[in-house]
């Protein structure tokens, strides 16, 4: 157990649908990356908060957006979905501001778009 | 921004042999090097890492090289194991000045054959 908690674990949705996923990062951890897993693609870098700012950003689609709460935990929301959005999205958090260490991640949300 | 080349995409070893990972990296100004193994249907967690003022790591089975020069970083897991059956994942980062994330590499899928 990484410590890291994704909520839901799986998602179907239709496309054009709009959907949140949620991450509770590791106690005493300020900061979150998302990251969008898919078949072909690997581990693909959408977004970094630390301590409720916006950090750093990766390959994001506009149509996607974020937030870290300050309670830490945070959310990832998509919208107009697509059947190409069908991917495991993971979060991950650690204690730095910089990915210079160990990233721990959660188990993941599983998100199907019909 | 950082890009990360992983080779190959698909291993297949006889137990007992040693497996060779490698990757190579874009931006000479990444410093941290880590490698994730991801087992089906599980989150990836950190197997090993490097900085870039190390040249090898070793941790019982698995090792790390790095040239900076070449710009390249590989892992080597000897006696591979059943066990060692899964995804592995390079990464770079830059680590320094203003935050950002972990570029991954597309993961090599290791097959160990009985």
């Amino acid at each position: 157990d990484s410590g890291v908690t994704q909520t839901p674990k799986h998602l179907i949705t239709a496309t054009g649908q709009r959907v949140t996923l949620r991450c509770s990062p590791r106690s005493g951890d300020l900061s979150v990356y998302w990251y969008q897993q898919s078949l072909d693609q690997g581990l693909q870098f959408l977004i970094q908060y630390y301590n409720g700012e916006e950090r750093a950003k990766g390959n994001i689609l506009e149509r996607f957006s974020a937030q870290q709460f300050p309670d830490l935990h945070s959310e990832l929301n998509l919208s107009s979905l697509e059947l190409g959005d069908s991917a495991l999205y993971f979060c991950a958090s650690t204690d730095s501001l910089h990915a210079a260490g160990e990233l721990f991640f959660g188990e993941g949300s599983r998100l199907t778009v019909l | 921004g950082e890009n990360v080349e992983q080779h190959p995409s698909t291993l297949s070893v006889q137990e007992g042999d040693s497996a060779v990972i490698k990757c190579t990296y874009s931006d000479s100004a990444s410093n941290y090097f880590p490698w994730y193994k991801q087992e089906l249907g599980k989150r990836p967690q950190l197997i090993i890492d490097i900085r870039s003022n190390v040249g090898e790591k070793k941790d019982q089975r698995i090792a790390v090289t790095l040239n900076k020069t070449a710009k390249h970083f590989s892992l080597h897991i000897t006696e591979t194991q059943p066990e060692d059956s899964a995804v592995y994942f390079c990464a770079a980062s830059i680590g320094r000045g203003g935050a950002d994330g972990l570029t991954f590499g597309k993961g090599t899928h290791l097959i160990i054959q009985p």
